[in-house]
């Protein structure tokens, strides 16, 4: 199956600094990559739907000046999450989508391993 | 818009039982359906989906689906529980036009005891 990777898988910083997520699909071109938040022991909320070259299309109450995301190739997506505090600490998951007609037909998306950001 | 509801918080299941994990959904038309399996601290590995055909789905690791629509319901099943089974479980489901997001449930957390 289609292998999508995130890095890094895990990261602690200080409160007010960046920090930038990435999500690869290895083996395909993810024409498509979805960003989930996962709070503790809750279910994935979706973020934003980010399209290759375009902008990325944010769910209602998430800050887009707070998470930046970049969809800049069909291998590489990118969240960054801005001036951080503590509340931002969570369990980031990344999933992805295959150009229509190769993967996409299955209607199956691809999830990376996740990312736990720990804010100080 | 597209909700689903896990009743289940927690599950127990002495290993070798059977197993029935709840799912219903809301949807106006015959949505995709998908289950997913998450281990702590891990990404969301895909058990198996339904979307059209045979309402009854065969997914890996011995877990099978049924889709009943007057129920609007999506149950995952296992004859037979092995303790590496203890994981989050998640059902979720997508609209039928274009396939965008997923909406997915709370989660159920099945516990394996000897």
């Amino acid at each position: 199956g289609a292998v999508v990777s995130q890095h890094p898988s895990w990261v602690i910083c200080k409160s007010g600094t960046s920090v930038k997520i990435e999500c690869r699909s290895l083996d395909f071109q993810a024409t498509t990559m979805f960003w989930y938040r996962q709070f503790p022991k809750q279910s994935l909320m979706l973020m934003a739907t980010s399209n290759e070259g375009s902008k990325a299309t944010y769910e209602q109450g998430v800050e887009k000046d707070k998470f930046l995301i970049n969809h800049a190739s069909l291998t590489l997506s990118t969240l960054t999450v801005t001036s951080a505090h503590p509340e931002d600490s969570s369990f980031y998951i990344c999933s992805a989508r295959g150009r229509l007609g190769v993967i996409a037909n299955t209607g199956e998306l691809f999830f990376g391993e996740g990312s736990r950001l720990t804010v100080l | 818009a597209q909700s689903v509801t896990q009743p289940d918080i927690h599950i127990t299941v002495s290993e070798g039982a059977s197993l029935e994990l709840r799912c219903n959904y809301s949807y106006g038309a015959t949505p995709y359906l998908f289950w997913y399996v998450q281990s702590p601290g891990q990404g969301l590995q895909l058990l198996l989906k339904y979307f059209s055909g045979d309402t009854l789905v065969q997914g890996i690791k011995g877990f099978e689906a049924e889709f009943k629509r007057s129920q609007s319901s999506f149950n995952l099943r296992k004859p037979s529980v092995h303790w590496s089974d203890a994981a989050e479980y998640f059902c979720a489901v997508a609209g039928n036009t274009g396939f965008q997001k997923l909406v997915f449930g709370t989660g159920t957390r099945l516990l394996v005891s000897p």
